[in-house]
């Protein structure tokens, strides 16, 4: 059973508009959350991240909001961006653990 | 810059032998993590190491050993390797206690096991 859920497996998005990526969690214990990015034949990197005392992080065209009580977090990406197309791992830590849970991914086509 | 290694990109093995895959940081990290990739699953975590020769499973432990005699590196051995070990394997490592830093991972290593 995924603990970390990214239903959509692909998105495609014009260049200069918003890429929305969703993530949902099932459980509750989860106290921080984080987005990798991924290029092909390369590691995941880290891209940002979020902890459950806050509801929105921002980094430059990134933001990733928390909804607690829905369980569920999103990336969104502003202006997007040819170089943005990758493969988006949503992951999340409990408290105290030292174990991260990754999901599925989701694969961002940004088209020129 | 934190620079995460692994000794092979890609590996064609046989069915029953044994593989070793290495992986080494150069950051002094505690934390050291293998996760195996596949398609519609994500990043799946096998074991993990929170100290020179500790080792933990992690959530798809079976058919899999590890080694971590020195704190730089991490090795993950297949005793008997198969075709459904078949995968992308992914080394990570993060500095601190709990793992709540952000892991930085190598490049992978693509295992075909024919």
């Amino acid at each position: 059973d995924q603990q970390v859920k990214q239903n959509s497996p692909s998105l495609s998005v014009q260049e200069g508009r918003i890429s929305i990526l969703n993530c949902d969690y099932t459980n509750s214990m989860f106290d921080y959350f984080l987005w990798y990015k991924k290029y092909p034949a390369e590691g995941p990197t880290f891209l940002i991240s979020i902890s459950s005392i806050k509801d929105k992080n921002e980094d430059g065209r990134f933001t990733v909001f928390l909804n607690k009580s829905a369980k569920h977090l999103s990336l969104h990406i502003v202006p997007s961006q040819p170089g943005d197309s990758a493969v988006y791992f949503c992951a999340a830590r409990d408290t105290g653990g030292f174990k991260t849970i990754f999901g599925a991914g989701t694969r961002l086509f940004v088209k020129a | 810059d934190v620079k995460v290694t692994q000794s092979s990109r890609y590996l064609v093995k046989r069915t029953g032998e044994k593989v070793f895959l290495e992986c080494v940081q150069d950051m002094d990290h505690e934390n050291m993590f293998w996760y195996r990739q596949d398609p519609g699953l994500g990043l799946r975590l096998i074991y993990f190491s929170y100290d020179v020769k500790m080792k933990e499973k992690g959530d798809i432990p079976e058919g899999y050993s590890v080694s971590r005699e020195k704190k730089e590196r991490f090795s993950l051995i297949l005793e008997s390797a198969s075709t459904n070990q078949t995968s992308m394997y992914l080394c990570a490592s993060s500095p601190g206690l709990a793992g709540a830093e952000t892991q930085y991972f190598g490049p992978g290593t693509r295992l075909l096991v024919l």
